[in-house]
Protein backbone atom coordinates (compact mmCIF):
# COMPACT_ATOMS: atom_id res chain seq x y z
CA UNK A 1 0.00 0.00 0.00
CA UNK A 2 1.17 3.82 -0.44
CA UNK A 3 2.24 5.39 2.69
CA UNK A 4 1.02 8.92 2.73
CA UNK A 5 3.10 11.31 5.56
CA UNK A 6 1.54 14.85 6.45
CA UNK A 7 3.76 17.35 7.67
CA UNK A 8 2.70 18.86 10.41
CA UNK A 9 0.66 16.91 12.83
CA UNK A 10 -0.44 20.19 14.19
CA UNK A 11 0.09 23.77 14.11
CA UNK A 12 -0.77 26.56 15.98
CA UNK A 13 -1.47 29.75 13.77
CA UNK A 14 -3.49 33.06 14.05
CA UNK A 15 -5.81 34.43 11.89
CA UNK A 16 -5.05 35.98 8.61
CA UNK A 17 -2.06 33.66 8.57
CA UNK A 18 -0.70 32.02 5.61
CA UNK A 19 -0.69 28.24 6.33
CA UNK A 20 1.13 25.17 4.42
CA UNK A 21 0.65 21.40 5.06
CA UNK A 22 2.28 18.90 2.92
CA UNK A 23 2.18 15.36 2.38
CA UNK A 24 4.41 13.01 0.79
CA UNK A 25 3.63 9.59 -1.31
CA UNK A 26 5.47 6.84 -0.61
CA UNK A 27 5.90 6.10 -4.44
CA UNK A 28 4.72 8.12 -7.82
CA UNK A 29 1.01 8.60 -7.76
CA UNK A 30 1.04 11.43 -10.41
CA UNK A 31 -1.35 14.14 -9.82
CA UNK A 32 -4.12 11.62 -7.85
CA UNK A 33 -4.33 13.26 -4.80
CA UNK A 34 -6.93 14.72 -2.87
CA UNK A 35 -7.71 17.49 0.39
CA UNK A 36 -10.09 17.01 2.82
CA UNK A 37 -11.20 19.18 5.98
CA UNK A 38 -12.26 17.46 8.78
CA UNK A 39 -14.66 19.33 11.97
CA UNK A 40 -14.74 17.71 15.34
CA UNK A 41 -17.96 15.86 15.06
CA UNK A 42 -18.69 16.06 11.19
CA UNK A 43 -17.74 14.25 8.41
CA UNK A 44 -14.76 15.24 6.14
CA UNK A 45 -15.15 17.36 3.22
CA UNK A 46 -13.71 17.58 0.21
CA UNK A 47 -11.62 20.60 -0.95
CA UNK A 48 -9.10 19.90 -3.51
CA UNK A 49 -8.91 17.15 -6.05
CA UNK A 50 -6.22 15.93 -8.70
CA UNK A 51 -3.66 17.95 -6.61
CA UNK A 52 -4.91 21.61 -7.54
CA UNK A 53 -8.56 21.36 -8.77
CA UNK A 54 -10.76 23.43 -6.51
CA UNK A 55 -14.15 21.98 -5.21
CA UNK A 56 -16.90 23.84 -5.85
CA UNK A 57 -18.01 26.07 -3.49
CA UNK A 58 -15.03 25.76 -1.44
CA UNK A 59 -12.96 29.60 -0.77
CA UNK A 60 -10.25 30.45 -3.65
CA UNK A 61 -7.86 30.94 -0.40
CA UNK A 62 -7.42 27.56 -0.41
CA UNK A 63 -5.41 25.87 -3.23
CA UNK A 64 -3.37 22.58 -3.44
CA UNK A 65 -0.21 21.91 -5.94
CA UNK A 66 2.41 19.04 -6.73
CA UNK A 67 2.88 15.91 -8.36
CA UNK A 68 4.97 12.57 -8.07
CA UNK A 69 5.38 12.85 -4.46
CA UNK A 70 5.39 15.40 -3.02
CA UNK A 71 1.74 17.59 -2.60
CA UNK A 72 1.49 21.12 -0.90
CA UNK A 73 -2.40 22.13 0.72
CA UNK A 74 -1.72 26.14 1.41
CA UNK A 75 -4.85 28.56 2.62
CA UNK A 76 -3.66 31.99 2.11
CA UNK A 77 -5.61 33.55 4.86
CA UNK A 78 -6.56 31.56 7.70
CA UNK A 79 -10.38 32.63 8.62
CA UNK A 80 -11.90 31.66 12.23
CA UNK A 81 -13.99 28.53 10.47
CA UNK A 82 -10.81 26.96 9.31
CA UNK A 83 -10.05 25.58 12.35
CA UNK A 84 -9.90 22.06 11.33
CA UNK A 85 -8.02 19.09 11.14
CA UNK A 86 -6.85 18.25 7.27
CA UNK A 87 -6.24 15.39 5.65
CA UNK A 88 -4.77 14.26 2.06
CA UNK A 89 -6.11 10.98 0.21
CA UNK A 90 -3.91 9.06 -2.72
CA UNK A 91 -6.20 8.17 -5.30
CA UNK A 92 -3.63 6.51 -7.21
CA UNK A 93 -4.37 2.97 -6.58
CA UNK A 94 -6.03 0.65 -3.96
CA UNK A 95 -6.28 0.38 -1.31
CA UNK A 96 -6.41 4.10 -1.40
CA UNK A 97 -4.61 5.72 1.97
CA UNK A 98 -4.64 8.58 4.06
CA UNK A 99 -2.16 11.06 5.41
CA UNK A 100 -2.39 10.68 9.31
CA UNK A 101 -3.60 14.23 9.40
CA UNK A 102 -2.99 17.95 10.12
CA UNK A 103 -4.45 19.73 12.93
CA UNK A 104 -4.58 23.46 12.53
CA UNK A 105 -5.73 25.17 15.85
CA UNK A 106 -5.70 28.63 17.08
CA UNK A 107 -2.53 30.54 18.27
CA UNK B 1 -29.18 17.21 -3.53
CA UNK B 2 -27.61 14.05 -2.55
CA UNK B 3 -27.64 12.45 0.75
CA UNK B 4 -26.44 9.37 2.54
CA UNK B 5 -27.43 8.23 5.99
CA UNK B 6 -25.74 5.49 7.83
CA UNK B 7 -27.77 3.32 10.04
CA UNK B 8 -27.50 0.04 12.48
CA UNK B 9 -26.68 -1.17 15.94
CA UNK B 10 -23.96 1.12 17.83
CA UNK B 11 -23.09 -1.54 20.30
CA UNK B 12 -21.72 -4.84 19.02
CA UNK B 13 -20.50 -7.92 20.80
CA UNK B 14 -16.35 -9.05 20.26
CA UNK B 15 -16.44 -11.49 18.03
CA UNK B 16 -19.40 -10.91 16.86
CA UNK B 17 -20.55 -9.25 13.02
CA UNK B 18 -21.20 -5.51 12.49
CA UNK B 19 -23.59 -4.44 10.02
CA UNK B 20 -24.56 -1.22 8.66
CA UNK B 21 -26.74 0.49 6.10
CA UNK B 22 -26.10 3.33 3.73
CA UNK B 23 -29.39 4.55 1.98
CA UNK B 24 -28.96 7.02 -0.64
CA UNK B 25 -31.15 9.87 -1.15
CA UNK B 26 -31.78 13.23 -4.06
CA UNK B 27 -29.61 11.64 -6.53
CA UNK B 28 -29.62 7.88 -8.49
CA UNK B 29 -26.81 4.86 -6.79
CA UNK B 30 -26.29 4.08 -10.37
CA UNK B 31 -23.00 4.79 -11.99
CA UNK B 32 -20.79 5.53 -9.00
CA UNK B 33 -18.66 3.49 -6.51
CA UNK B 34 -19.75 3.79 -2.89
CA UNK B 35 -17.30 3.57 -0.06
CA UNK B 36 -16.88 2.73 3.17
CA UNK B 37 -14.60 4.81 5.55
CA UNK B 38 -13.83 4.61 9.20
CA UNK B 39 -12.18 6.19 12.26
CA UNK B 40 -11.16 5.35 15.25
CA UNK B 41 -11.67 7.88 18.19
CA UNK B 42 -9.06 10.38 17.70
CA UNK B 43 -7.48 8.83 15.36
CA UNK B 44 -6.82 9.10 11.25
CA UNK B 45 -9.11 8.24 8.52
CA UNK B 46 -9.17 4.46 6.95
CA UNK B 47 -10.93 3.36 3.62
CA UNK B 48 -12.73 -0.23 4.13
CA UNK B 49 -13.59 -0.45 0.61
CA UNK B 50 -16.20 -0.13 -1.99
CA UNK B 51 -18.49 -1.58 -4.58
CA UNK B 52 -19.60 0.06 -7.97
CA UNK B 53 -23.55 -0.15 -8.92
CA UNK B 54 -22.93 -3.07 -10.74
CA UNK B 55 -21.70 -5.25 -7.53
CA UNK B 56 -17.99 -4.94 -8.00
CA UNK B 57 -15.97 -4.66 -4.84
CA UNK B 58 -12.62 -3.79 -3.71
CA UNK B 59 -11.24 -3.87 -0.56
CA UNK B 60 -8.79 -2.94 1.91
CA UNK B 61 -6.29 -5.81 2.16
CA UNK B 62 -6.07 -4.98 6.30
CA UNK B 63 -9.69 -6.09 6.35
CA UNK B 64 -10.27 -7.79 3.36
CA UNK B 65 -11.13 -11.38 4.92
CA UNK B 66 -13.35 -9.84 7.72
CA UNK B 67 -15.45 -7.00 4.72
CA UNK B 68 -18.74 -7.31 2.50
CA UNK B 69 -20.01 -5.12 1.00
CA UNK B 70 -23.00 -5.51 -0.73
CA UNK B 71 -25.96 -2.87 -2.60
CA UNK B 72 -29.51 -3.32 -3.35
CA UNK B 73 -30.52 -0.73 -6.29
CA UNK B 74 -33.81 -1.32 -5.85
CA UNK B 75 -33.69 0.19 -2.36
CA UNK B 76 -30.81 3.06 -3.12
CA UNK B 77 -28.60 0.99 0.10
CA UNK B 78 -25.23 -0.56 0.20
CA UNK B 79 -24.43 -2.06 3.57
CA UNK B 80 -21.24 -3.29 5.08
CA UNK B 81 -20.17 -6.51 7.19
CA UNK B 82 -17.48 -6.74 9.06
CA UNK B 83 -16.92 -10.49 11.22
CA UNK B 84 -15.27 -11.71 14.08
CA UNK B 85 -14.53 -7.56 15.27
CA UNK B 86 -12.52 -6.76 18.27
CA UNK B 87 -12.34 -3.63 20.04
CA UNK B 88 -9.90 -2.47 17.49
CA UNK B 89 -12.91 -1.74 15.08
CA UNK B 90 -14.67 0.79 17.34
CA UNK B 91 -14.99 3.61 15.29
CA UNK B 92 -17.26 6.03 13.43
CA UNK B 93 -18.18 4.62 10.21
CA UNK B 94 -19.03 6.53 7.06
CA UNK B 95 -20.57 6.09 3.85
CA UNK B 96 -19.67 7.79 1.10
CA UNK B 97 -19.93 8.56 -2.94
CA UNK B 98 -16.73 8.25 -4.57
CA UNK B 99 -16.66 10.33 -8.18
CA UNK B 100 -14.27 8.34 -10.34
CA UNK B 101 -14.61 9.31 -14.06
CA UNK B 102 -10.58 10.04 -15.79
CA UNK B 103 -9.01 11.86 -14.28
CA UNK B 104 -11.03 12.96 -11.95
CA UNK B 105 -11.29 11.00 -8.48
CA UNK B 106 -13.06 12.15 -5.10
CA UNK B 107 -15.45 11.64 -2.34
CA UNK B 108 -17.81 14.41 -2.64
CA UNK B 109 -20.39 13.26 -0.77
CA UNK B 110 -20.49 12.01 2.73
CA UNK B 111 -22.96 10.48 5.17
CA UNK B 112 -22.80 12.17 9.22
CA UNK B 113 -21.02 9.38 10.07
CA UNK B 114 -22.35 6.40 13.13
CA UNK B 115 -20.47 5.28 16.03
CA UNK B 116 -19.99 1.31 16.37
CA UNK B 117 -18.73 0.72 19.56
CA UNK B 118 -17.55 -2.79 20.41
CA UNK B 119 -17.76 -3.72 23.78
CA UNK B 120 -18.92 -6.85 25.61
Amino acid sequence: AIQMTQSPSSLSASVGDRVTITCRASQDIRNDLGWYQQKPGKAPKLLIYVASSLQSGVPSRFSGSGSGTDFTLTISSLQPEDFATYYCLQDYSYPLTFGGGTKVEIK
Amino acid sequence: QVQLQESGPGLVKPSETLSLTCTVSGGSISTYYWSWIRQPPGKGLEWIGYIYYSGNTNYNPSLKSRVTISIDTSKSQFSLKVSSVTAADTAVYYCARRYASKPNYYFDYWGQGTLVTVSP
